[in-house]
């Protein structure tokens, strides 16, 4: 039962322009939602987050919208740039849990194009 | 620095052998976890262990054994392979009690099981 789908296995975007990243998921429970950023033959970094109180975070080129009636979250990168290129992966975590028991996605493939 | 280091990165070995993966970080977080991801790109988890006390076993066979010798390693038996345990497994620490501190993954041991 996979509980958090990102659909778009891969993603190609020119440099300068916006970068889009979706995740949906099923369990309404989920009230923290992570990104991570995953280089090839590395581990994945943490990137961002959003608790199920807001909507909306931003830090720096990065904002992740969180729309909890859809559950539905996306990553907004802007501008993108070649150092974006990686695997992205979304992340879910249950009360209680915090990061001890992550649900993740199977990731995105972004590839910003020069 | 490595923050998370895990050894070997690559491991091939053959059905029925009894192999182990070593994981130390220096971060001084207090938890720690073994994190699998199979040729779907799922990234699982598996354990995770605070302050050397187990407090998630995620029905993993018990072929799989962790061990924590102290907070700031988290080692992975594996005996009698077998072919579906070929993957990469990703070692991974954080801060408990802080908010949702977010994990710290090390590069990973690609496991080949022939």
């Amino acid at each position: 039962d996979q509980q958090v789908k990102q659909n778009s296995p891969s993603l190609s975007v020119q440099e300068g322009r916006i970068s889009i990243l979706n995740c949906d998921y099923t369990n309404s429970m989920f009230d923290y939602f992570l990104w991570y950023k995953k280089y090839p033959a590395e581990g994945p970094t943490f990137l961002i987050s959003i608790s199920s109180i807001k909507d909306k975070n931003e830090d720096g080129r990065f904002t992740v919208f969180l729309n909890k009636s859809a559950k539905h979250l996306s990553l907004h990168i802007v501008p993108s740039q070649p150092g974006d290129s990686a695997v992205y992966f979304c992340a879910a975590s249950l009360p209680n849990f915090g990061n001890e028991k992550l649900t993740f996605g199977t990731g995105t493939r972004l590839t910003i194009i020069p | 620095d490595t923050a998370v280091s895990q050894t070997p990165k690559y491991l091939v070995t053959q059905m029925g052998n009894d192999k182990s993966i070593k994981c130390e970080q220096n971060l001084g977080h207090d938890t720690m976890y073994w994190y699998k991801q199979d040729s779907k790109k799922f990234l699982k988890i598996m354990f995770s262990y605070n302050n050397k006390e187990l407090i998630i076993n995620e029905t993993v066979p018990n072929r799989f054994s962790p061990k924590s010798p102290d907070k700031a390693h988290l080692n992975l038996h594996i005996n009698s392979l077998e072919l579906g345990d070929s993957a990469v497994y990703f070692c991974a620490s954080s801060l408990q009690g802080q908010g949702n501190s977010p994990l710290h993954f090390g590069n990973g041991t690609r496991l080949t099981v022939t």
